[in-house]
């Protein structure tokens, strides 16, 4: 069975700051997604980035990038120039290519930015 | 703007009483699924449907149903709601289940409270 290990329940970080966020995953499949979605305040989960595993490139999207570690199964986000705005609980989310088409989601973890 | 929209945002009901949620999307997407989410946990998957297919989560207590009568809409019965039901309720859709790159993605509704008393 597949697990999704966000180890960080809490962050802040100054405002223009950067930020990374982890999330480690166990899984014996080869072909899978991975994702960061953010959810405010207002509690809308919205996609942030998604990566395919069978791609090398780490997704980028403006501020937001992944380090995706295929071999060491690990998913990081980095928060490039924080905004007020990016304050919101970040979950990461595992799901296989093929099967299922279930989310895995671990814990969150809540991202402060400070003024 | 092509969206998942929950009605009603908040919902109270009463211990015992039966209430039903409503989810709707505009990206004639084929697969819908309803969540529950507890305050600072992750979504928990109750069901899914599949075009008409329903899916059942294993651990997902016979008091919920649902219900898609169209592509565009789908319902969640709580038949007899108590006190432990009382959270975010989360619907979300994915555009397919064929293993394309994209169609996996899930776009999620802003959510409906539920409040028990």
């Amino acid at each position: 069975a597949q697990t999704v290990t966000q180890s960080q329940p809490e962050m802040s970080v100054q405002e223009a700051e950067t930020v990374t966020l982890s999330c480690t995953y166990d899984t014996s499949e080869n072909n899978y997604y991975l994702f960061w979605y953010k959810q405010p305040p207002s509690r809308q989960m919205i996609l942030v980035i998604r990566q395919e595993a069978y791609k090398q490139q780490n997704a980028t999207e403006n501020r937001f990038s992944v380090n995706f570690q295929k071999a060491a199964k690990s998913f990081s986000l980095k928060i490039s120039d924080s905004q007020l705005g990016d304050t919101a609980m970040y979950f990461c989310a595992f799901m296989k290519r093929s099967g299922t088409y279930k989310y895995i989601f671990g814990t969150g973890t809540r991202l402060k930015v400070l003024a | 703007d092509a969206m998942v929209i929950q009605n009603p945002r908040y919902q109270v009901t009463q211990f015992g009483k039966p209430v039903t949620l409503s989810c709707s999307q505009t990206l004639n997407h084929n697969v819908m699924y309803w969540y529950q989410q507890k305050s600072s946990q992750a979504p928990k998957l109750l069901f899914h449907y599949y075009d008409k297919d329903f899916n059942n989560e294993a651990d997902t207590p016979d008091n919920f149903q649902s219900r898609r009568p169209n592509t565009s809409f789908c319902f969640l019965d709580i038949r007899s709601p108590g006190l432990g039901d009382a959270a975010m309720y989360l619907c979300a859709t994915s555009r397919d289940t064929t293993g394309l790159a994209g169609d996996e993605t899930q776009y999620f509704g802003p959510g409906t409270r539920l409040l028990v008393l």
